[in-house]
């Protein structure tokens, strides 16, 4: 069974600290990425990972960053949190070629004070 | 960039009845994928169906594609409570990055 690793399932912090989401997955899978998801938006692409150290920007980039220091734990980094980052975030892998599915962790619900 | 929209937003169905959920989306795809989401867990791979198939079967689970009209659908047949959760589809255009684009998904519940 593929497993994605979410560090927290709830987190609580304030306006203007740095907060880290841990992603960590068992599968080799070069591909990485993380989602947020509001109601009424669906999820949206913040950042994916298609190999260590490497990053590309999504569709909703602002106030983010990711560090992909090893193949099997990527990271989002909110550099200073603000309310309206409050949402639940998915992490999810995939295999690189065609016609492959993602596996999602079971997402971080964060709530920014 | 939101290119998958499913109708119905909201489906409440009895147990044991069909659910038929669809997915439209704009621009050509390699592959349309569902997945299914229970409250405040991750999503959960179902079905991917090839932009060359029209038809895909998993247990009770059905889905069409019609590339034509950039359309999909999803039926679950002889539904059971569990199968509530949120379903939603997503696009890949191709690309070994695998970026999908999902939709705002289909709210299903089924009542005992």
């Amino acid at each position: 069974d593929v497993k994605v690793t979410q560090s927290s399932r709830y987190l609580v912090k304030r306006t203007g600290e740095k907060v880290f989401l841990e992603c960590v997955q068992d599968m080799d899978h070069e591909n990485m990425f993380w989602y947020r998801q509001d109601p009424g938006l669906g999820l949206r692409l913040i950042y994916f990972s298609y190999d260590v150290k490497m990053k590309e920007k999504g569709d909703i980039p602002e106030g983010y960053s990711v560090s992909r220091e090893k193949k099997e734990r990527f990271s989002l980094i909110l550099e200073s949190a603000s309310t309206n980052q409050t949402s639940m975030y998915l992490c999810a892998i995939r295999r690189p070629g065609g016609n492959q599915p993602q596996h999602f962790g079971d997402g971080t619900r964060l709530s920014i004070l | 960039s939101q290119q998958g929209e499913e109708d119905p937003q909201a489906l409440s169905i009895q147990e044991g009845e069909n659910a038929t959920m669809n997915c439209s989306y704009k621009t050509s795809i390699n592959n349309l994928q569902w997945y299914r989401q229970n409250s405040g867990r991750g999503l959960v791979h179902l079905i991917l169906i090839r932009s060359n198939e029209r038809e895909k079967h998993s247990g009770r689970l059905r889905v069409t594609l019609d590339t034509s009209k950039k359309s999909s659908s999803l039926l679950i047949t002889a539904s059971r409570a569990a199968d509530t959760a949120s379903y939603f589809c997503a696009t890949d255009a191709g690309g070994s990055q695998g970026n999908l684009i999902f939709g705002k998904g289909t709210k299903l519940s089924v009542k005992p």
